[in-house]
């Protein structure tokens, strides 16, 4: 069975300052995807990025990049130039490629962005 | 341009009540699963559907039953509520075959048993 531990509960930072959050998971399998998931107070879930377990390059959007090794299991999410919309709780999941729909989550990490 | 839709948005129930959430999607999905999110342990998987007609179970399933006779609509019901199914239930959705795998998540339904 597949597992996703997160192993920061909070986390703060000051505005435009730059943040990690790690996320580390076990798995047997070889093809699957993961994901980092942010749910602000409005509780929505709104997907930030997405990496393919099949490429090696790291995956960026815009101020959001991740630090994929996958030798170590591990899976990490860098923001850059903080904003004080970035408070939200962080998600990273896991899915297996061939069970597609079915996400296994962390625990979460809620962030705080300071002014 | 709905996208996943859920109702209600918040319940109260009494222990031993019934309910059901529900939740539907226009996007033609194949794949609609339900989960329950609760503080300190993320989101967990209730049920899950791969297409009309099919439906499995999730990492915590007991409690809950759902069936989807449309590829629309995957609606979740709590035959015997108990407190310990107090949580926020979300419903997502998403392509077979997608290559990006991406879920899309209704904006979740809060439920509290008394």
């Amino acid at each position: 069975a597949q597992t996703v531990t997160q192993s920061q509960p909070e986390m703060s930072v000051q505005e435009a300052e730059t943040v990690t959050l790690s996320c580390t998971y076990d798995t047997s399998e070889n093809n699957y995807y993961l994901f980092w998931y942010k749910q602000p107070p409005s509780r929505q879930m709104i997907l930030v990025i997405r990496q393919e377990a099949y490429k090696q390059q790291n995956a960026t959007e815009n101020r959001f990049s991740v630090n994929f090794q996958k030798a170590a299991k591990s899976f990490s999410l860098k923001i850059s130039d903080s904003q004080l919309g970035d408070t939200a709780m962080y998600f990273c999941a896991f899915m297996n490629i061939n069970q597609g729909g079915k996400l296994i989550f962390g625990q979460g990490t809620e962030l705080s962005v300071k002014p | 341009n709905a996208g996943v839709t859920q109702t209600p948005k918040f319940q109260v129930l009494k222990t031993g009540q019934s309910m059901t959430l529900q939740c539907a999607q226009d996007m033609n999905h194949e794949y609609m699963s339900w989960y329950r999110q609760d503080p300190g342990m993320g989101l967990r998987l209730i049920h899950y559907s791969v297409g009309a007609g099919i439906t499995d179970q999730g990492e915590v399933p007991n409690g809950y039953n759902v069936s989807r006779s449309t590829t629309e609509d995957f609606p979740l019901r709590l035959l015997s509520a108990a407190p310990s199914q107090t949580s926020v239930y979300f419903c997502a959705s998403s392509r077979q075959g997608l290559v990006t795998g991406e879920l899309f998540f209704g904006e979740g339904s809060r439920l509290t048993v008394l």
